[in-house]
């Protein structure tokens, strides 16, 4: 069982609708990172949180400690969302990111 | 502020042949990563730097895969001999301190091995 589960694997969704994408960790974590990274490969860092909820834009990024869960909501989805979005744990003992296999997401218009 | 550098963006070879991928972190950080990801799959750490300082290599495969960060900067990454399994995408990133924050990744190096 990996370290870093994400669910689901593929989505696709048309133009507005509101999207989640989970994340559950098994291990002690220091931080948690939601990743967007585009067919081109670069990754870009969308949220680093440890505790509650941040907020950007369309983005909203929750995580609960004590269920080792996250999740990942992006409000009126646009086609230009559709990427691949990773879940990633800071962990506490090694001090490493350990990645999730990644949510493909695909926005229809 | 000018983020990670990478080049090349994509790359072809044979195998068997050596090839080797550039990235310029953002200025300042201290630590520098190079990870390797598989079509479908997360990516791996191949190696940290710590300024100039090897702080984790253990996933490298270290009989074809080498790295170096001369004067605690610039790095490079080389393959040398190329295998098939070896196509994927070769990320950098950079981040300010030492431990596990914000990482600021590069655009990657998309490797094909034929």
């Amino acid at each position: 069982k990996n370290e870093v589960e994400q669910s689901p694997q593929n989505l696709t969704a048309q133009e507005g609708e509101f999207i989640t994408i989970n994340c559950s960790y098994s291990v002690g974590i220091s931080a948690l990172h939601w990743l967007q990274q585009h067919p081109g490969g670069g990754i870009v860092s969308l949220f680093m949180l440890s505790s509650g909820k941040k907020k950007h834009g369309r983005l909203i990024a929750t995580i609960n400690i004590q269920e080792k869960h996250s999740s990942l909501h992006i409000t009126a989805s646009h086609p230009r969302d559709s990427a691949v979005y990773i879940c990633a744990v800071g962990s506490y003992n090694t001090d490493k990111l350990i990645f999730g296999t990644g949510t493909r997401l695909q926005v229809f218009p | 502020e000018a983020g990670v550098a990478q080049s090349p963006r994509y790359k072809i070879i044979e195998k068997r042949q050596s090839v080797a991928f550039w990235c310029n972190p953002i200025s300042g950080h201290a630590t520098l990563y190079w990870y390797q990801q598989i079509l479908g799959q997360g990516p791996k750490l191949l190696i940290q730097f710590q300024n100039n300082g090897v702080v984790d290599d253990s996933q490298l495969p270290k009989d074809r895969f080498s790295a170096e960060r001369l004067k605690g900067v610039d790095s490079t990454l080389k393959i040398q001999p190329a295998k098939l399994e070896d196509s994927a995408v070769y990320l950098c990133a950079s981040s300010l301190g030492t431990r596990v924050e914000t990482q600021y990744f590069g655009p990657g190096t998309r490797l094909l091995v034929l």
